[in-house]
């Protein structure tokens, strides 16, 4: 069974912070690994992909991936009420490209 | 790029009838689009993996005969829920595979939200 964790939150952090998302997963097979943000009521949006060990930096997002501690995070620096959503990770693997989603991070960004 | 569309955006239908949902890729063309519903407060449910030119592989649990999906080109998908009974009041979703040399990102559709009463 894969598997992908995620801290459910709330996650509160003020306008103009660092917030800082965190992910794992169960499958050491795992070859994809993507940030998806939810707004309520509506549909999922990619924002950030990452398939090797490292840093992706675009923009104010940059994700984090360690495939040895099968980890994968996601950090919003200057924090907008507009990120205020659910961020959803989730994870790739095999041929089939199926996604393996989290339950989902609920951020509120604080003005 | 990579824009996918979904029609309709809400629907309501009578207990016993038959809803087809549609999901187009937009500005690129997809091999494979995926079917996803959500309840509220819950997270994604991958219904059935749809490939262009072939039968769709359903999730376990995921009835086939109810929920029918059909990709008959490149660019369109559908899902035909048929039969609708309340407990299949949900926010449906599609999304489609970029195709690309080692690249598996998902964009999905804007949702259809479904109510039967």
């Amino acid at each position: 069974q894969k598997e992908v964790e995620q801290n459910s939150g709330p996650l509160s952090v003020p306008e103009g912070a660092i917030a800082s998302l965190n992910c794992t997963y169960s499958d050491r097979g795992s070859q994809s690994f993507f940030w998806y943000r939810q707004y309520s009521g509506k549909s999922p949006e990619l924002i950030m992909s990452i398939y090797s060990n490292g840093d992706k930096e675009d923009g104010r997002f940059t994700a984090q991936l360690n495939k040895a501690s099968q980890y994968v995070s996601l950090l919003i620096r200057d924090s907008q009420p507009s990120d205020s959503a659910t961020y959803l990770c989730a994870v790739g693997s095999g041929s089939a490209r199926q996604l393996t989603f989290g339950s989902g991070t609920q951020l509120t960004v604080l003005p | 790029g990579a824009v996918v569309s979904q029609h309709p955006s809400w629907v309501i239908c009578k207990s016993g009838t038959s809803v087809k949902i549609e999901c187009r890729s937009l500005d690129f063309q997809a091999t494979t689009m995926f079917w996803y519903r959500q309840f509220p407060k819950q997270s994604l449910m991958l219904m059935a993996t749809s490939n262009e030119g072939s039968k769709a592989t359903y999730e376990q649990g995921v009835e086939k005969d109810k929920f029918l999906i059909n990709h008959a080109s490149l660019t369109l998908s559908t899902l035909t829920v048929t039969s609708a009974h309340p407990e299949d009041s949900s926010f449906y979703i599609c999304s489609a595979l970029l195709p690309g040399q080692g690249r598996y990102e998902q964009y999905f559709g804007p949702g259809t939200r479904l109510t039967v009463t």
